[in-house]
C-alpha cells in the first residue's frame, strides 16, 4: 500500500524555468515531509523539509508548499539549473522513526 | 568526517548463501536505519535502530538480521539469500527523529543468483 505517490515518473524543463514536483499522500497521521535528492549510483541526499505546521518552507532556490486538506505537497525550483537533473523522492514520517518514500521523479533540465 | 560508509560497494550472491553488509557513520548518530530499493521504486525501511543495543522491524524486515553493538556500526545481516533480495541497499543515520534529516551512505547493489 503505497502511502506516499509521486504520480509523475519524469520531468522536463529548460534551465532557467520553474520545475514544479509533486507528491501525495495518504496518511493523514504524517508531521513532517522531505524531499531528497539522488544521483545515479550514490545516496539520497536531504534537500528540503516542512512540519505538517507549515504551508510553505523555503531555502535559497527551493521551496516545499504543504496543503494538508488536500494531502498534497510540492517542490518548486527557481531558476532550474542542469546540475538539479536527478530524482527527487518525497518522503513523510508519522512515528518519527520510518521514512516512508514516494518512486521517484527523474527531473532533467535541459540547456 | 566520512560520513555514512557502507561497504561492499557491489555484490553477487548464489541463492542460499549468506553476507553481512557494513555500515559505519562517524558523526555519533543515535539513529541508523537500513532501507532496500528495488528498481522503479521507493526506499523501504527493513530495520532501525535508536541507539547501541536496540533495534526494531521497518517495513520487510523478512530475511534479514541487524545488530547495533557500537554508535557507529550498524551491519545488515542476509541469511540465505533469495532473488527477492536483489535489491540497493542504503544505510542512513539521523541525530533524532522527526524532523531531522537521514544521512545516506552510496549503497550497496547486491545480486542474487
Amino acid at each position: 500500500d503505497q502511502q506516499v505517490k509521486q504520480n509523475s515518473p519524469s520531468l522536463s524543463v529548460q534551465e532557467g524555468r520553474i520545475s514544479i514536483l509533486n507528491c501525495d499522500y495518504t496518511n493523514s497521521m504524517f508531521d513532517y515531509f522531505l524531499w531528497y535528492k539522488k544521483y545515479p549510483a550514490e545516496g539520497p541526499t536531504f534537500l528540503i523539509s516542512i512540519s505538517s505546521i507549515k504551508d510553505k518552507n523555503e531555502d535559497g532556490r527551493f521551496t516545499v508548499f504543504l496543503n494538508k486538506s488536500a494531502k498534497h505537497l510540492s517542490l518548486h525550483i527557481v531558476p532550474s539549473q542542469p546540475g538539479d537533473s536527478a530524482v527527487y523522492f518525497c518522503a513523510a514520517s508519522a512515528d518519527g522513526y520510518a521514512l516512508n518514500f514516494g518512486k521517484g521523479t527523474s527531473l532533467l533540465v535541459t540547456p | 568526517n566520512a560520513g555514512v560508509t557502507q561497504t561492499p560497494k557491489f555484490r553477487i550472491l548464489k541463492i542460499g548463501q549468506s553476507m553481512t553488509l557494513q555500515c559505519t557513520q562517524d558523526m555519533n548518530h543515535n539513529y541508523m536505519y537500513w532501507y532496500r530499493q528495488d528498481p522503479g521504486m521507493g526506499l523501504k525501511l527493513i530495520y532501525y535502530s535508536v541507539g547501541a543495543g536496540i533495534t526494531d522491524k521497518g517495513e520487510v524486515p523478512n530475511g534479514y538480521n541487524v545488530s547495533r553493538s557500537t554508535t557507529e556500526d550498524f551491519p545488515l545481516r542476509l541469511e540465505l539469500a533469495a532473488p527477492s533480495q536483489t535489491s540497493v541497499y542504503f544505510c542512513a543515520s539521523s541525530y533524532s527523529p522527526p524532523g531531522y534529516e537521514q544521512y545516506f551512505g552510496p549503497g550497496t547493489r547486491l545480486t542474487v543468483t
